[in-house]
């Protein structure tokens, strides 16, 4: 079946604009999770939706990052004003959020490399 | 914070050889435990995972993971590497709360024919 789709793939922008990301994560699958790559580093989680609860937010790194979810389908990923520091591979995830102690197994997408100029 | 630990940031093995890459965990309880691999422009796929019982758990491609309470670790091994291994493999813990994963910083594993 499809699995968890991102894009663009690639993204270059100028310091200072904004962009959107977008995910389509794996139908049914009620949660839905942003992280970011940065090189030669591990992923840094962003934030995490879960059906109609508030996201959690905890992982954005500054109020320039927000993130949107539309029910249990598509979400996107805003990043207003780039710097150079936000050039990085942004990947979603999602998972059907089965388990009650957590720890579902989460399924990647291949991610939007964003290079900031 | 719990925290993952992945201390080779490079390994080079040749086909056929064994492999082990080493992961250690911060955290007060007993995890879920996670191996993820990363192939290039690809997105993570799942190895294995540790949740309870048996702790020596088996997963995709032949790989398998050995939970060590006293040591806190969840080290990966494969008896014998195979060049289509050669990708980036992460270590994850999920602690509870918000379902989030804290990954390691990975291991970029490079085979020789």
């Amino acid at each position: 079946g499809a699995g968890v789709s991102q894009s663009p793939s690639n993204k270059v922008t100028e310091k200072g604009k904004d962009v959107e990301l977008r995910c389509d994560p794996i139908s049914g699958h009620t949660a839905l999770y942003w992280y970011r790559q940065r090189l030669g580093q591990g992923l840094e989680f962003l934030i995490y939706f879960q059906g109609n609860s508030a996201p959690d937010k905890s992982g954005l790194p500054s109020d320039r990052f927000s993130a949107e979810r539309t029910g249990e389908s598509v979400s996107t990923l805003t990043i207003q004003r780039t710097q150079q520091e936000d050039s990085a591979v942004y990947l979603c995830a999602s998972s059907l959020a089965s388990r009650a102690g957590g720890g579902d197994t989460q399924y990647f997408g291949p991610g939007t490399r964003l290079t900031v100029l | 914070a719990q925290s993952v630990t992945q201390p080779d940031i490079h390994i080079t093995v040749s086909e056929g050889a064994s492999l082990e890459l080493r992961c250690n965990y911060s955290y007060g309880a007993t995890p879920y435990l996670f191996w993820y691999v990363q192939s290039p422009g690809q997105g993570l796929q799942l190895l294995l995972k540790y949740f309870s019982g048996d702790t020596l758990v088996q997963g995709i491609k032949g790989f398998e993971a050995e939970f060590k309470r006293s040591q806190s670790s969840f080290n990966l091994r494969k008896p014998s590497v195979h060049w289509s291994d050669a990708a980036e493999y992460f270590c994850a813990v999920f602690t509870g709360g918000g379902n989030k994963l804290t990954f390691g910083t990975g291991t970029q594993l490079k085979v020789e024919l």
